[in-house]
């Protein structure tokens, strides 16, 4: 079945720096990919989206490439903030119209 | 755009009694909505799946007479929580699908913090 694996972490950076998250998935088809973010206590924001193979999702900084060949769509962003501090998810979304998630990634920065 | 609203954002009950959770789509109808339950650093488990007008699709595992869903209307979808317990403690997230959003893309509400004592 489809599913979904990302880093796990939690991950520990300073300010200014590189920030990558794997995450592969496994799936039939060509499925739509996401990055969520988790603030504490919130709910989930759409962080970027790809629906199909190169396509590159980018929104405030981070980037993410859907890569057919490998399976991937792992996030990035050059130059971390203490506000990006949060939960992330990777899904994506199945011909049943659900969404499978990884298990999150706690992104910790300081300054 | 497509904004999802949930509420009430806190609830403290007594075990035994019942909680309603609601779930709105503000600004858009939405054909489909998700709730889900979030253990502390746990990923989002789905419960179910609403369409408008008819019966929710519960996911394995999940107590159909214990979590009733009802979704109304094609903006609003309610979770109730019969005879609460102090295991059903939860985040709960729903989420929603329309709009113009990319195949399978869901919008999320802020989520509801379950206490039951």
């Amino acid at each position: 079945g489809d599913s979904v694996t990302q880093m796990e972490g939690p991950v520990t950076l300073s300010e200014e720096a590189f920030l990558t998250i794997n995450c592969t998935y496994t799936a039939t088809g060509y499925p739509s990919l996401f990055w969520y973010v988790q603030y504490p206590g919130e709910g989930l924001q759409l962080l970027l989206k790809a629906t199909k193979a190169d396509d590159k999702g980018s929104n405030k900084g981070f980037e993410a490439t859907y890569r057919k060949e490998t399976t991937s769509f792992h996030l990035e962003k050059g130059s971390v903030q203490v506000s990006d501090s949060a939960v992330y998810f990777c899904a994506l979304g199945t011909r049943s119209e659900k969404l499978v998630f990884g298990k999150g990634t706690k992104l910790t920065v300081n300054p | 755009g497509a904004v999802v609203s949930q509420h009430p954002s806190r609830v403290i009950c007594k075990s035994g009694t019942s909680v309603k959770i609601e779930c709105r789509s503000l600004d858009f109808q939405a054909t489909t909505m998700f709730w889900y339950r979030q253990f502390p650093k746990q990923s989002l488990m789905l419960m179910a799946t609403s369409n408008e007008g008819s019966k929710a699709t519960y996911e394995q595992g999940v107590e159909k007479d214990k979590f009733l869903i009802n979704h109304a209307s094609l903006t609003l979808s309610t979770l109730t929580v019969t005879s609460a317990h102090p295991e059903d403690s939860s985040f709960y997230i729903c989420s929603a699908m329309g709009g113009r959003g990319a195949p399978g893309e869901q919008y999320f509400g802020p989520g509801t913090r379950l206490t039951v004592t």
